[in-house]
């Protein structure tokens, strides 16, 4: 069946430093990848996501790009805030697996000032 | 996107008891979903509910304790049957609005303690 797999965590960083998580999938068909963010005591937020190969998605200075040839979605901001604080999911929707999706185990990244 | 309203936000309940969960949807959708997060773990998706059609159960979970109500097509819930302390977790009900994959909107979810 499907499966994300994400960088293990926890992440730590000081603020305006650079961020990587790494996300690889498996999949059969051509899915749909998604990055969800859950804050403190809040619910799941859609990111940004990417529905086909070399797309990338892009919001609040977050990026991913959809590489079918690597099976990756790594998410990527140049410069992190101690807002950004948060828990990020990767996840796989589509294809074979038509409206359900698959999440990675979540990363969480915690900020310093 | 859709607004989900979900309800109740948290409980705690005494093991053995049930509790259901609610899920409203500001539009009609086809497809409702609803998942499991449990302390510290990613999303599980437990079951798929159509309206007018059972809903269909991913490997693990079974209806008898997660029954699950889709009556039409802006609301649906989930039961938490015979509760025991391993089901407490985050319950969330997610939609697919556009009955494409790009419109997947979760609502707020459901905190649930059993002690």
């Amino acid at each position: 069946g499907d499966s994300v797999t994400q960088m293990e965590g926890p992440v730590t960083l000081s603020e305006e430093a650079f961020l990587t998580i790494n996300c690889t999938y498996t999949a059969t068909g051509y899915p749909s990848l998604f990055w969800y963010v859950q804050y403190p005591g809040e619910g799941l937020q859609l990111l940004l996501k990417a529905t086909k190969a070399d797309d990338k998605g892009s919001n609040k200075g977050f990026e991913a790009t959809y590489r079918k040839e690597t099976t990756s979605f790594h998410l990527e901001k140049g410069s992190v805030q101690v807002s950004d604080s948060a828990v990020y999911f990767c996840a796989s929707g589509g294809g074979t697996s038509y409206g359900k999706l698959t999440f990675g185990q979540g990363t969480i990244l915690t900020v310093h000032p | 996107s859709a607004v989900i309203s979900q309800k109740p936000s948290r409980d705690i309940c005494q093991r053995g008891t049930s509790l259901t969960i609610q899920c409203q949807v500001d539009s009609q959708v086809t497809m409702m979903f609803w998942y499991r997060q449990q302390p510290g773990q990613s999303l599980t998706l437990i079951a798929t509910a159509n309206q007018g059609s059972e809903a269909t159960y991913e490997s693990g979970f079974v209806i008898d304790k997660f029954p699950i109500s889709r009556p039409n097509l802006t609301f649906s819930t989930l039961t938490v049957s015979n509760m025991s302390p391993e089901d407490s977790s985050i319950y969330l009900c997610s939609v697919d609005q556009s009955g494409t994959i790009h419109g997947y909107t979760f609502g707020s979810g459901t905190r649930l303690t059993v002690v």
